[in-house]
């Protein structure tokens, strides 16, 4: 049981580049979630998806995409990556309920040249 | 805006004394607050939570109080251990279960 997963665990793109994070659950959980951490701030939620075939915008979705493969895998996808999103990826699962506790990877830190 | 703020970016408790790690918000619609501990190169671990309609949930060494009326709660972690080292996340749940996270409060219990 490795609950979630997260590839790549480092990535230095340039400016311009493009690439997919990918994140893969066990638990057979409905809800997943990306963040970013960037220094002194807390987690930010870039885009979730509640089921399979939905997903919807957090609180900071511009310059990213993503795609609910199946009900296992989320990922989220930069088509031109800019040095503002140099931050630490974190993708998450939970069940849908109300407090619901977030089921964490280990995150992808990503630097943009 | 920041909608969940842990003003202390750090804390230094001695082993065996009481930690608090404070947390105010600015949301009335949050429906639970939650905790989140983070160990360096990991992802948040789960802790405890609280409803906002309760003021106080206890597991263990781990205490929450909310206080609605200041739009403030707290982590109460008692005895404090080497192990609790940790940064420390407070947020707040709205609907579809979006987190909205604190900046982190980094504990440091000295041995």
């Amino acid at each position: 049981n490795a609950g979630v997963t997260q590839t790549p665990k480092f990535q230095v793109l340039k400016t311009g580049q493009s690439m997919t994070l990918q994140c893969a659950q066990d638990m057979n959980h409905n809800s997943m979630y990306w963040y970013r951490q960037d220094p002194g701030m807390g987690l930010r939620l870039i885009y979730y998806s509640a089921s399979e075939g939905t997903t919807d915008k957090g609180e900071v979705p511009n310059g990213y995409n993503v795609s609910r493969l199946n009900k296992r895998e989320f990922s989220l996808r930069l088509e031109s990556a800019a040095p503002s999103q140099t931050s630490v990826y974190f993708c998450a699962s939970s069940e849908i309920r109300a407090n619901n506790e977030q089921f964490f990877g280990p995150g992808t830190r990503l630097t943009v040249l | 805006d920041q909608q969940v703020k842990q003003n202390s970016p750090s804390l230094s408790v001695q082993e065996g004394r009481i930690s608090i790690l404070n947390c105010d918000y600015t949301n009335s619609m949050f429906d639970y607050f939650l905790w989140y501990k983070k160990y360096p190169a990991e992802g948040p671990t789960f802790l405890i939570s609280i409803s906002s309609i309760k003021d106080k949930n206890e597991d263990g060494r781990f205490t929450v109080f909310l206080n609605k009326s200041a739009k403030h709660l707290s982590l109460h972690i008692v005895p404090s251990q080497p192990g609790d080292s940790a940064v420390y996340f407070c947020a707040g749940e709205t609907g579809a279960n979006n987190l909205f996270f604190g900046t982190g409060t980094r504990l440091t219990v000295i041995p």
